[in-house]
This record gives C-alpha cells, sequence and structure tokens, in this order.
C-alpha cells in the first residue's frame, strides 16, 4: 500500500539552529499538508500546498516556518530559528482530491529543540 | 471559532466488549468527518469516514454513527482488541472551499485483556 514517507524520525536541534523535515508524499497526489502534535495534545494543522503554493496555512505557521516542493517528489518544512516551543511531532500528509476526500499521513517527525 | 471536541479523555474496554468513542463538532458546515487511529510513536491512520448526506457507515468491526441534528458523531468498535488500544481523533472538514481538516482533542481507548 502507498505510503508518506518522512524522515529523520528523530531530530533534536539547538534552539537558534534551522531544521528541514522532509517527506515524500504519495506519487499521485496533489495535495500536501503538514501538521503538528505537541506531547499529549491534538494535532494541529500547520500549512496546505497545492499546485506549488500555499493553500492555507494557520497562526502557527509564522516567518519562521516555510515550505518547498524542490522537486516532484519531496516536499519540506523548514524552520528558520527553532525554539524550545517548536519541539513537537511533525506529520506530512498527502491527499489525492483534497481534505474532502481524507489524507494520509506519515509516521511523523519528532523534533527537539534543546 | 468553531470546532472540533470530544466528550471523553480516556475510555477503558474489556477485551471483547464494544466501544464507543463521542465527538461533538460545532461547525454546521462540515459535510465530511473522518476518524483516525493513532498509535504511540506513529502518524494518524485513517479508521473510517463519512459525509454528512448519511446517518451510518459500517467499516470492518467499525461502525460511525452521525447525528446532524446534534452535531455529534461516534465510533463504535465491536468486539474491542488488545490492538486497538490507541489514540482516536475525529476530524472534520469544515466545507470552506477544501479547507483543511481540523482534529478534535483525542480520546485514549485502553482495551483490558
Amino acid at each position: 500500500e502507498p505510503e508518506v514517507t518522512q524522515t529523520p524520525s528523530h531530530q533534536v536541534t539547538q534552539m537558534g539552529q534551522e531544521v528541514i523535515l522532509r517527506c515524500v508524499p504519495i506519487s499521485n497526489h496533489l495535495y500536501f499538508y503538514w501538521y503538528r502534535q505537541i506531547l499529549g495534545q491534538k494535532v494541529e494543522f500547520l500549512v496546505s500546498f497545492y499546485n506549488n503554493e500555499i493553500s492555507e496555512k494557520s497562526e502557527i505557521f509564522d516567518d519562521q516556518f516555510s515550505v518547498e516542493r524542490p522537486d516532484g517528489s519531496n516536499f519540506t518544512l523548514k524552520i528558520r530559528s527553532t525554539k524550545l516551543e517548536d519541539s513537537a511531532m511533525y506529520f506530512c500528509a498527502s491527499s489525492e482530491l483534497g481534505a474532502d476526500y481524507g489524507y494520509t499521513f506519515g509516521s511523523g517527525t519528532r523534533l527537539t529543540v534543546v | 471559532g468553531e470546532s472540533v471536541g470530544l466528550h471523553l479523555p480516556t475510555l477503558s474496554v474489556q477485551e471483547g466488549d464494544n466501544s464507543i468513542i463521542n465527538c461533538a463538532y460545532s461547525n454546521s458546515a462540515s459535510d465530511y468527518f473522518i476518524w483516525y487511529k493513532q498509535e504511540s510513536g506513529k502518524g494518524p491512520q485513517f479508521i473510517i469516514d463519512i459525509r454528512s448526506n448519511m446517518d451510518k457507515r459500517q467499516g470492518q468491526r467499525v461502525t460511525v454513527l452521525l447525528n446532524k441534528t446534534v452535531k455529534h458523531l461516534s465510533l463504535q468498535i465491536a468486539a474491542t482488541q488488545p490492538g486497538d488500544s490507541a489514540v482516536y481523533f475525529c476530524a472534520e472538514n469544515g466545507n470552506s472551499g477544501n479547507t483543511p481538516l481540523v482534529f478534535g482533542k483525542g480520546t485514549r481507548l485502553s482495551v483490558i485483556a
């Protein structure tokens, strides 16, 4: 069964450093998303991406965050200067037809900022 | 703003019994709902979905019920097994031009062997 792949599974970084989280969505999917989940809390929307541009973003997705689809297979989330409160699980998801038809999630990257 | 929420944060069930997990939603414009299962250290996994033109939908051992009158969604798991132990989230689409799914807080289901 096709799956969304995320790397690395765990990233530890020092406060103020830049991190790039990587995702390979399912190959025929057109809609891409990043969500995050602080430990023990709900899954929160960060950003959606379609047709090579951001379609929606939440209040969490401030100027420190950016997304990119550098080639035909990867979808990345960059945090420019990490803060302690950025520590969370970050999930990438993709969908063939959009939110009205559900997503497939990756296994996540656990980001720990120290 | 409008949000999706859950009635109970934790639920303990004896193996073999049926489980019912509830969810209240407040966005009356939502017309698509999904239940996700999240096991420890993993991403949310699709279980079952339902559209607002239906009241009930059944899958393998799972049933989702939608009551649009009271804006309530439930997930029923028949003959609960240890492998069903996880956190369950409901999510809604908001129905505003393909807006992203909004997730509720989650219910932890613990199956007692």
